[in-house]
């Protein structure tokens, strides 16, 4: 059971680029989140996800697109990389009934 | 909106010596979930303790135990024995009871940072 899988697991992009974070469960968990861990600030949400077809923006939504075509896989997308999205990115997944939530190792993302 | 406030970036703490770390909460809620996450070096977020707030007891795993006063709003953890091994970033993080999209959602403290000293 391999959990929540995030690809890749460090990135280096340069202003203005484009790229897509991959985040895959194998649990058939309905719910999926992102969040963003920087220095001195903690895990703050940017989007989550109740299921395949449904998002909605966390607290620090700007900048980051998403959608769930698929129970299993929840990305990220970063249209147009910019210095202040340089950070820790964490996806985590739950379902209705299950407390804590399970959480991916990370991609660690620079912005140049 | 809730808010969880960490007010000790870091911490030191000799091995096999005792150390608490601070949490306090903001939230309307009556029913909720309170949780310590540890974060080593390795990045990866894993999960040391968890409380139920319609629980009165105490919840304890091992050395990790946490003080949960609801009136004040208060969750502090305390490490018993520390060991090396212990040192890490942890996070208080908050989570609603209720049914619904947002009660997924988890918010999370700034952190504190531990360090045990040999």
């Amino acid at each position: 059971n391999a959990g929540v899988t995030q690809t890749p697991k460090f990135q280096v992009l340069k202003t203005g680029q484009s790229m897509t974070l991959q985040c895959a469960q194998d649990m058939n968990h309905e719910y999926m989140s992102w969040y963003r861990q920087d220095p001195g600030m903690g895990l703050r949400l940017i989007h989550y996800s109740v299921g395949a077809g449904i998002t909605d923006q966390g607290e620090v939504p700007n900048g980051y697109n998403v959608s769930r075509s698929t129970t299993e896989d929840f990305p990220l997308r970063l249209l147009s990389a910019a210095p202040s999205q340089t950070s820790v990115y964490f996806c985590a997944s739950s379902y209705p009934g299950l407390i804590e939530a399970f959480f991916g190792q990370g991609t660690r993302l620079t912005v140049v | 909106a809730q808010t969880v406030t960490q007010s000790q970036p870091e911490m030191s703490v000799q091995e096999a010596e005792t150390v608490t770390l601070s949490c306090t909460y903001d939230t309307s809620e009556s029913d909720y979930y309170l949780f310590w996450y540890k974060q080593p070096p390795s990045r990866q977020m894993i999960l040391v303790i968890r409380q139920e707030a319609y629980k009165q007891q105490n919840a304890t795993e091992n050395r990790f135990s946490v003080n949960f006063q609801k009136a004040a709003k208060s969750f502090s953890l305390k490490i018993s024995d520390s060991q090396l091994g212990d040192a890490a970033m942890y996070f208080c993080a908050y989570r609603r009871l209720h049914s619904g999209a947002g009660s997924y959602q988890l918010t999370f403290g700034k952190g504190t940072k531990l360090s045990v000293i040999p």
